[in-house]
């Protein structure tokens, strides 16, 4: 079974603060994948990052880096310098490889506020 | 690149209609859709899975006659509420997939639809 914590429900931050939302997650497999998603108010969910189970290397994208720690199962996610535009919820997710159909478990999501 | 719509993106019925919720894969051909329903607050709960041509694999809990899934092309999918009820009313988000190199594994989400069963 899979399962995905994401034990922040709700952070706020005052811009231009760095902010770190953490991702636990739970899986047998020795092969998975692991997301990160945003949802701005407006609902829909945009694509941030994958990392499948053999690549630990950290990543950076602009104001955004990951970090996964496979040895202590988790995928946690820096947002530096916030914005008022990065104010949404984010879920971490996390897929087995199942041969193309690729459920995903969802966490909770962490809403993030940032106050201007 | 993988751009998916859906529409309608609002919707307000009448108890006992039908109401068809379409998701669309605009720049890639989608071999899995998923379909997801959220309540306020709360995270994505997936309720079926369809591959292009074939039935839909409902989750457990779902009632597959009452939302009616059909993968009729590598570029659609839609989701039909049957005979809604208030409780019925939610946010309904798909996903799509497809087994190309550069997106493989990973899905890509629609707007969302919102619908509201009065």
């Amino acid at each position: 079974a899979q399962k995905v914590t994401q034990a922040q429900t709700e952070i706020s931050v005052v811009e231009k603060e760095d902010v770190t939302l953490d991702c636990v997650y739970e899986t047998r497999d020795t092969t998975y994948y692991l997301f990160w998603y945003k949802q701005p108010p407006s609902g829909e969910l945009v694509f941030l990052i994958r990392r499948n189970s053999f690549d630990e290397q950290n990543e950076i994208s602009g104001r955004y880096s990951w970090n996964f720690q496979k040895s202590t199962s988790s995928f946690n996610f820096t947002i530096t310098a916030s914005q008022v535009v990065d104010s949404a919820v984010y879920f971490c997710a996390l897929s087995e490889s199942l041969g193309g159909n690729n459920r995903l478990a969802f966490g909770k999501g962490n809403q993030v506020v940032v106050i201007p | 690149g993988a751009v998916v719509s859906q529409h309608p993106s609002r919707v307000i019925c009448k108890s006992g209609t039908s109401v068809k919720i379409e998701c669309r894969s605009l720049d890639f051909q989608a071999t899995t859709m998923f379909w997801y329903r959220q309540f306020p607050k709360k995270s994505l709960m997936l309720m079926a899975t369809s591959n292009e041509g074939s039935k839909a694999t409902y989750e457990q809990g779902v009632e597959k006659d009452k939302f009616l899934i059909n993968h009729a092309s590598l570029t659609l999918s839609t989701l039909t509420v049957t005979s809604a009820h208030p409780e019925d009313s939610s946010f309904y988000i798909c996903s799509a997939q497809t087994s190309g190199r550069i997106y493989q594994e990973t899905q890509y989400f629609g707007p969302g639809t919102r619908l509201l069963v009065l």
